[in-house]
C-alpha cells in the first residue's frame, strides 16, 4: 500500500498568512493526489485534484503543486472559514489511501 | 443540486451486521462509480471500497475485505454497505461519495452516518 505522510500536522496562523502543507508518497504516483478539507464535525470537501486542479467552487487562494513524491497545498491569505483539518489522498493505486491530516486553526 | 444520504446507522453488538444506505439526487446516478470511506472518531479518512458504475465491479480495502459488501440499486438511486462481523474497529462515521474516474477523486460526499460497535 502506498503512505502519505503530511506535515506540518498542525499549524497556527494569522488570517491573511500565507499557509503551505506537504504531503509525501512513500513512492511516486504521478499526478494522483487530490486535496480535501474538512471543517469540524462536517464532511470533507474536495479542494484539488489531480495535484493543481481546482475543483468548481473553492476559491482561487488554494492552490496544489508537485508531483512524483512530493505534493503541496498552499493556501494565499488565510481565511476564518479556512480553519479544519486538510487531507491529501492519493488514487494511483488501489487501496486508495489519505494522509493523517494537517489541523489548521486561527492564531 | 448533487445530495447523498446515508442512513442505517447506530449501535451493535460485536459480531453483529448492519446494513448501510446512501440516497442519490441531483445527478446521473447510473453515470458513476461510488465510494465508501469511514472516519473512526477523532481520527483520519480511511477508504473501504468503491463499486463501478455499472456495478459489475468492486474492490475493497484489506481491513473490510470478506465481511463488507458494497452494492447498488440504480433504480432506486441507492449505495448499499452490508457489513458483518462487526467489531469495535469498525466504530466510526461512515461516508457515501461519488467517484470521478481518471484523477479518482472523490466530488461530493454525503453527511455521513455513525455506526457503534459496543456491547
Amino acid at each position: 500500500d502506498i503512505q502519505l505522510t503530511q506535515s506540518p500536522s498542525s499549524l497556527s496562523a494569522s488570517v491573511g498568512d500565507r499557509v503551505t502543507i506537504t504531503c509525501r508518497a512513500s513512492q511516486s504516483i504521478s499526478s494522483f493526489l487530490n486535496w480535501y478539507h474538512q471543517k469540524p464535525g462536517k464532511a470533507p470537501n474536495l479542494l484539488i485534484y489531480g495535484v493543481s486542479s481546482l475543483q468548481s467552487g473553492v476559491p482561487s487562494r488554494f492552490s496544489g503543486s508537485g508531483s512524483g513524491t512530493d505534493f503541496t497545498l498552499t493556501i494565499n491569505s488565510l481565511q476564518r472559514e479556512d480553519i479544519g483539518s486538510y487531507y491529501c489522498q492519493q488514487s494511483y493505486s488501489v487501496p486508495f489511501t489519505f494522509g493523517p491530516g494537517t489541523r489548521v486553526d486561527i492564531k | 443540486q448533487v445530495q447523498l444520504v446515508e442512513s442505517g446507522g447506530g449501535l451493535v453488538k460485536p459480531g453483529g451486521s448492519l446494513r448501510l444506505s446512501c440516497v442519490a439526487s441531483g445527478f446521473i446516478f447510473s453515470d458513476y462509480y461510488m465510494t465508501w470511506i469511514r472516519q473512526a472518531p477523532g481520527k483520519g479518512l480511511d477508504w473501504i471500497s468503491y463499486i463501478s458504475s455499472d456495478g459489475t465491479y468492486a474492490n475493497y480495502a484489506d481491513s473490510v475485505k470478506g465481511r463488507f459488501t458494497i452494492s447498488r440499486d440504480d433504480s432506486k438511486k441507492s449505495l448499499y454497505l452490508q457489513m458483518s462481523s462487526l467489531g469495535a474497529e469498525d466504530t466510526a462515521v461512515y461516508y457515501c461519495a461519488r467517484k470521478v474516474t481518471g484523477y479518482d477523486y472523490f466530488d461530493f460526499w454525503g453527511q455521513g452516518i455513525l455506526v457503534t460497535v459496543s456491547s
